[in-house]
């Protein structure tokens, strides 16, 4: 199957400062790419879906100016947590598509620590 | 709006029966539905996609049901091994935007 690679795959910071979190489909091309959050024992949250070329949608209650997404070329989409605290700490993983009736593929996720 | 349930308590099973678990929805009549495995600190790995107009599918020793009927999917995984236990996702397409919707997961135990 397609291979989606996610980068890194945890990272502790600091309150205050910003993480940014890569996405990369390895051997396909993306024009969307979806961003969730999942916190423990829940299920996957939608966040955003990243549109390459074109500015990302936001789920309802999501702070886009808190995650910033690029997706600056077809096979990298990119997640920034500006200003974190520590709730925002949480496993971040990104999906994508191959296209309509296909299965999602799913980076190794990022576990983010804010201390 | 959409709701879809899993089993919310863990199953465990002995090795070497059959697993089952199942997927209810409401509110939606989804064009697909797909089932995911995913092991702690890791993303979801697809496992089976089944169309509204397919009654069964089947790989290996995972067998998938869709009963548009009741609303319901029922997941197999016979002959079990402890190497399967892990959190089993359902997920119904959300539209033609390609969004998934995701059930909370069942989490399966095979002893051995």
């Amino acid at each position: 199957g397609a291979v989606v690679s996610q980068h890194p795959s945890w990272v502790i910071c600091k309150s205050g400062t910003s993480v940014k979190i890569e996405c990369r489909s390895l051997d396909f091309q993306a024009t969307t790419m979806f961003w969730y959050r999942q916190f423990p024992k829940q299920s996957l949250m939608l966040m955003a879906t990243s549109n390459e070329g074109s500015k990302a949608t936001y789920e309802q209650g999501v702070e886009k100016d808190k995650f910033l997404i690029n997706h600056a070329s077809l096979t990298l989409s990119t997640l920034t947590v500006t200003s974190a605290h520590p709730e925002d700490s949480s496993f971040y993983i990104c999906s994508a598509p191959q296209g309509a009736f296909t299965e999602a593929f799913f980076g190794q996720g990022t576990r983010l620590t804010v201390v | 709006s959409q709701k879809i349930e899993q089993n919310s308590e863990a199953l465990n099973i002995q090795e070497g029966k059959t697993a089952t678990l199942t997927c209810n929805y409401t509110n939606y009549s989804p064009a697909y539905l797909q089932w995911y495995r995913q092991d702690p600190g890791r993303g979801p790995v697809f496992l089976l996609l089944i169309r509204e107009n397919e009654k069964e599918k089947r790989k290996e020793r995972l067998k998938v049901t869709f009963d548009t009927t009741l609303k319901q999917s029922l997941f197999h995984i016979t002959a079990s091994q402890p190497a399967d236990s892990a959190t089993y996702l359902c997920a119904l397409d959300g539209g033609n935007n390609r969004k998934l919707i995701w059930g909370l997961g069942t989490s399966l135990a095979v002893n051995p």
